[in-house]
Formats: structure tokens, C-alpha cells, sequence
């Protein structure tokens, strides 16, 4: 299993542009999130599902867009990238049941700046 | 709403030290507690949790336990090596979805 999979790695953009960060997991979890880390606050969620077609809010979702149209794949689209939205992004998954029920499993995560 | 608060890094150590990092947390309810560590240029990984109080989580010679009268989740380690240099992170969920994060605690060890 790959687990979770983010691409690209890196990005810049100028402000205004608009891009996608892709993210797929592998272990046919139900769940799963995009949270942002920045410089000493921890992490925070910006969207999440809880299954294909379902998505809702988190702590920090606007200028973020979501769709799941399957069980595999939740990208996360920044709709006209600001300065502010310069962070590192991770995208999460969980299985929902099992003896792993309530841990999230991380991808390698994407840095993104923004000038 | 639901938050955690962790000691305030950097921690510098030297090899076989004792670690601490202490972690509390605000919630209505009794949440589900973990500490995540990410390695330097890699994303987060479960280190340990808990589900319930008194619960003890340890993996990797970490421990921490639940205490539900003090709020709090502690991590301890009694002789750390220079590969658990990393950021450390405490944090509660009450779903499968939404953790709640502490800010990180930056924990670098020296030979």
C-alpha cells in the first residue's frame, strides 16, 4: 500500500492564480481531511468528507474548495491563491472502523507559497 | 470549543535525558487523546493515543496517560536518542474526521 499520496511536493503561485492539490489513499478509508500546518499553530482543518459525495466544513475553509466523487481521491482546490494562504497542506484519511477507528493517517504534505 | 495546549518549545536535550512535554486540553465531553510526531520533511505519524481516562498509550518507549481530573495527556520518554529529534504534537478528537491540535512542541536531541 502507498497509504496517503500528495502531489506536488512544492508550489508557488502569484497571487490571484488558482490550482489543485491532489491527495489519494490507497486502504479504502472512509474518512478524510486537508488541514494546513503554519509556524506555531499546530494543525488546522480546513474540509473534510465522510464518505464519496459527502464534504463539509472545518476550522479554516474559505478560499478552499472540496469535492469527493470517489472513496480514493479528495482534492483540494484553492479558487484565486492569496499570501495567506502561503502554508503547508496535508491531506488525512481514517478507516471509521476497526482497531485503527479513530487515527488519521497523513500524507507527506504540500508546500505551498504564494507571492 | 474544543482546544489543546502543549508546552512551549524549542527542548534541547542531550542523549539519555528524560523528556517531558506537557499537553492539556478543553473539551466538553471526554475525547479520544493522541500525540503525533513529524520528522524533519516528513508529514505526522501516530505516535501514541488513548481513549478513555487512565488509559496509558506508549509506543517507541514514549508514554502518556489520560488523566480526566487534570485535563491533561503528558508525554514522557526516560532516555531519548538523537533519532527522536522531531516535532511533537498533542491532540483530542471526539470523531474519526476532526483532530484538534496542540501548536507543536520542537524537541531536538544532541549526541
Amino acid at each position: 500500500n502507498a497509504g496517503v499520496t500528495q502531489t506536488p511536493k512544492f508550489q508557488v503561485l502569484k497571487t490571484g492564480q488558482s490550482m489543485t492539490l491532489q491527495c489519494a489513499q490507497d486502504m479504502n478509508h472512509e474518512y478524510m481531511s486537508w488541514y494546513r500546518q503554519d509556524p506555531g499553530m499546530g494543525l488546522r482543518l480546513i474540509h473534510y468528507s465522510v464518505g464519496a459525495g459527502i464534504t463539509d466544513q472545518g476550522e479554516v475553509p474559505n478560499g478552499y474548495n472540496v469535492s469527493r466523487s470517489t472513496t480514493e481521491d479528495f482534492p483540494l482546490r484553492l479558487l484565486s491563491a492569496a499570501p495567506s494562504q502561503t502554508s503547508v497542506y496535508f491531506c488525512a484519511s481514517s478507516p471509521g472502523q476497526g482497531v485503527s477507528y479513530n487515527e488519521q493517517f497523513f500524507g507527506p504534505g504540500t508546500r505551498l507559497t504564494v507571492l | 470549543g474544543d482546544s489543546v495546549t502543549q508546552m512551549e518549545g524549542p527542548v534541547t536535550l542531550s542523549e539519555e535525558a528524560f523528556l517531558t512535554i506537557n499537553c492539556t486540553y478543553t473539551a466538553t465531553g471526554y475525547p479520544s487523546l493522541f500525540w503525533y510526531v513529524q520528522y524533519p520533511g516528513e508529514g505526522l505519524q501516530l505516535l501514541l493515543k488513548a481513549t478513555k481516562a487512565d488509559d496509558k498509550g506508549s509506543n517507541k518507549g514514549f508514554e502518556a496517560t489520560y488523566r480526566k481530573e487534570t485535563t491533561s495527556f503528558h508525554l514522557e520518554k526516560g532516555s531519548v536518542q538523537v533519532s527522536d529529534s522531531a516535532v511533537y504534537f498533542c491532540a483530542l478528537s471526539f470523531n474519526d474526521y476532526k483532530l484538534s491540535f496542540g501548536a507543536g512542541t520542537t524537541v531536538t536531541v544532541r549526541a
